[in-house]
């Protein structure tokens, strides 16, 4: 089955500070999001992007279908984009959508 | 605009009793989701459904029992709990009709605890 890394595993920042996460794929994919997980569990949905860039607000993500990555970057980064960020992917041929292990990001104050 | 509902948001079992977690979304979605959620394991796909009347199974379905009751409506149930099945579960929507196509939106979670 298609597999799904993200890097870094951890990340900690001081508040103001961009950061980049990264979310590689071991085959090709029709559909690929990105959640924020907040301290709280809440399971809120960034992006859907199984191709190209979007942006929304200070989050911004791109992806490169042909060399099978994504990025979502997070500029001036504040507390409450505390959390854990997943990326998730399916196969093009079908199948489930499957997640990444997770990037926990701490924005200090 | 409440989006997907789950109900109960915590719950406290004992080994061997049943219980039924309901979802309903608000979206006209057409596919419906569950998901557990373990330290550790990941988001792991339970049971989905891909349109009213049809459901199939992901990929740790031992142990559960779903039931699409209407295009809203997409209910978990735990025939004899087991403290494996300690986890938070999450409901999830999406419009596609081809499942695993499509933007997928969360509940908020259910926590359940087995002793």
């Amino acid at each position: 089955g298609i597999q799904v890394e993200q890097s870094p595993p951890d990340l900690i920042l001081q508040e103001g500070a961009n950061s980049t996460l990264r979310c590689n794929f071991s085959d090709s994919v029709n559909n690929l999001q990105w959640f924020h997980q907040n301290p709280w569990g809440q399971l809120i949905n960034l992006f859907y992007i199984p191709s190209g860039t979007k942006q929304n607000g200070r989050l911004s993500a791109t992806t490169v279908a042909t060399e099978r990555y994504s990025l979502l970057y997070i500029s001036s980064s504040q507390t409450t984009d505390s959390g854990v960020y997943f990326c998730a992917v399916a196969h093009n041929q079908g199948g489930k959508l499957i997640f990444g292990q997770g990037t926990e990001l701490s924005v200090k104050p | 605009n409440a989006g997907v509902t789950q109900t109960p948001k915590f719950q406290v079992l004992k080994t061997g009793q049943s219980m039924t977690l309901q979802c309903a979304q608000d979206m006209n979605h057409n596919s419906m989701y569950w998901y557990r959620q373990d330290p550790g394991m990941g988001l792991r796909l339970i049971y989905y459904s891909a349109s009213e009347g049809t459901t199939d199974k992901g990929e740790v379905p031992n142990g559960y029992n779903v039931s699409r009751l209407n295009k809203r409506e997409f209910s978990l149930r735990l025939e004899s709990a087991a403290p494996s099945q300690t986890s938070v579960y999450f409901c999830a929507s999406s419009e596609a009709r081809a499942v695993n196509t499509g933007e997928l939106f969360f509940g908020e979670g259910s926590r359940l605890t087995v002793l």
